[in-house]
């Protein structure tokens, strides 16, 4: 069993909705989680950052992480086709180095 | 502020062969990560240099090798190239004490034929 599992999707959507992408863990250890961005043929961009249990929100964004059921999600609200990319979350132990992917899933938003 | 760049953008080469990948971190950020992105696989940790010393490796073979030079500059070597070899290998940066927050550059795209 993967430390991450992610849903590959696709997950294709109509431009203004909300997108709910999900992870999740089977390490105890892990305390921070990332979300990353990739467009095609493109290096991951970080999105969001967040260490402990709970709501993030950055713009259209929210992170949100329940430690105790071992799951992560990504809100993206009013979703826009810029939006299309491949999402990956990430995640690793206190002090870590090497980041644990998922395989990441791939979002389509159409006008 | 310039982000992490990587060189060069493709590479092509033959089974046998050996490749190397550079990397230049973010300014003022000490550690270097290398990731490789092979089709299906998704994103698997290579090595880690920090200050000049790798700090550790995934589960890669010795073929895979690097360094990181005095101005954390960093080259990944891949010595007798492979066909599984073929991937975008992906080089991260972050700063010292914020080893999680890792920044990645747009990555090399290895072809071996």
């Amino acid at each position: 069993q993967k430390e991450v599992e992610q849903d590959p999707g696709p997950l294709s959507v109509p431009e203004g909705a909300i997108v709910s992408l999900n992870c999740t863990y089977s390490n105890s250890a892990f305390q921070y989680f990332m979300w990353y961005r990739q467009y095609s043929r493109k290096g991951p961009e970080l999105l969001m950052y967040t260490y402990s249990s709970g709501n993030k929100e950055d713009g259209r964004f929210t992170a949100q992480v329940d430690k105790s059921s071992k799951y992560i999600s990504l809100f993206i609200r009013d979703s826009q086709p810029s939006d299309s990319a491949t999402y990956l979350c990430a995640m690793s132990p206190p002090g870590g180095y090497a980041l644990n992917f998922g395989k990441g899933t791939s979002l389509l938003v159409t006008p | 502020e310039a982000g992490v760049t990587q060189s060069p953008t493709h590479l092509i080469k033959t089974r046998g062969q050996q490749a190397t990948l550079r990397c230049s971190p973010i300014s003022g950020h000490t550690s270097v990560y290398w990731y490789q992105q092979a089709l299906g696989l998704g994103l698997q940790f290579l090595l880690w240099y920090d200050e000049g010393e790798e700090r550790n490796r995934g589960n890669f073979p010795p073929r895979f090798s690097g360094r990181q030079f005095p101005n954390y500059s960093s080259e990944l070597n891949v010595n007798a190239l492979e066909l599984e070899d073929s991937a975008l290998y992906l080089c991260a940066s972050s700063p010292k004490l914020d080893l999680d927050t890792q920044y990645f550059g747009p990555g090399t795209r290895l072809t071996v034929l």
